[in-house]
């Protein structure tokens, strides 16, 4: 059974402060991605990563990082956290190649809020 | 541009009623659509996928090129379909899906 944790359920953050968010995922897939949920909007993708070390900017990637050090772990990064970044964040994960290629397993998110 | 839009934020049916949730797609390429859900408090999941032309719960999707529509149906809905629905649309070259905008259903008893 695949697994997608994030390191927070509820973050509360003050603006300004630089904000980690972490992302594992058990089964070894290649691809990753952070999204932002926000009602009206529906998800809209921030950044993704297809391997180690590499990286692609997605729809909304201003004033965000990320960080792929291991092919686990996904991690989104706000240098300096804006009220406007208030969202629920949401992992990823999905396999390159094969039959399961096609679903895309999900986190159980992060909902920041931004003071 | 590869867009999603799926025109109803919210939706209300009754129970035992049919229910259709509408997904427009703008692509040039060949599709490839999915149906993912949210349950309160639950985490978003796959529920169908175009290509697979199963029936899930109870849903259905049909892929319509000519309309570049992908709507969402069941004959009867049931209390427990209450959730948030996106569909997305997979961008092959990039790897990535582009969700739309999100409907809430709510059945009502």
């Amino acid at each position: 059974d695949v697994k997608v944790t994030q390191s927070s359920r509820y973050l509360v953050k003050r603006t300004g402060e630089k904000v980690f968010l972490e992302c594992v995922q058990d089964m070894d897939h290649e691809n990753m991605f952070w999204y932002r949920q926000d009602p009206g909007l529906g998800l809209r993708l921030i950044y993704f990563s297809y391997d180690v070390k590499m990286k692609e900017k997605g729809d909304i990637p201003e004033g965000y990082s990320v960080s792929r050090e291991k092919k686990e772990r996904f991690s989104l990064i706000l240098e300096s956290a804006s009220t406007n970044q208030t969202s629920m964040y949401l992992c990823a994960s999905r396999p390159m190649w094969g039959i399961l290629s096609y679903e895309q397993y999900f986190g159980p998110g992060t909902r920041l809020t931004v003071t | 541009a590869q867009r999603v839009t799926q025109p109803e934020k919210l939706l209300s049916v009754f129970k035992g009623a049919p229910v259709e949730l509408k997904c427009n797609y703008s692509y040039s390429g060949s599709p490839e659509l999915f149906w993912y859900v949210q349950y309160s408090r639950q985490r978003l999941q796959l529920l169908l996928r175009h290509i697979s032309r199963e029936s899930i719960k109870g849903f259905t999707a049909d892929l319509n090129k000519g309309e570049t529509s992908f709507h969402l149906k069941k004959p009867f809905a049931q209390e427990e379909d209450s959730a948030m629905y996106y569909c997305a649309l997979l961008l092959g070259g990039a790897q990535k899906l582009v969700f739309g905008q999100g409907t809430r259903l709510t059945i009502n008893p």
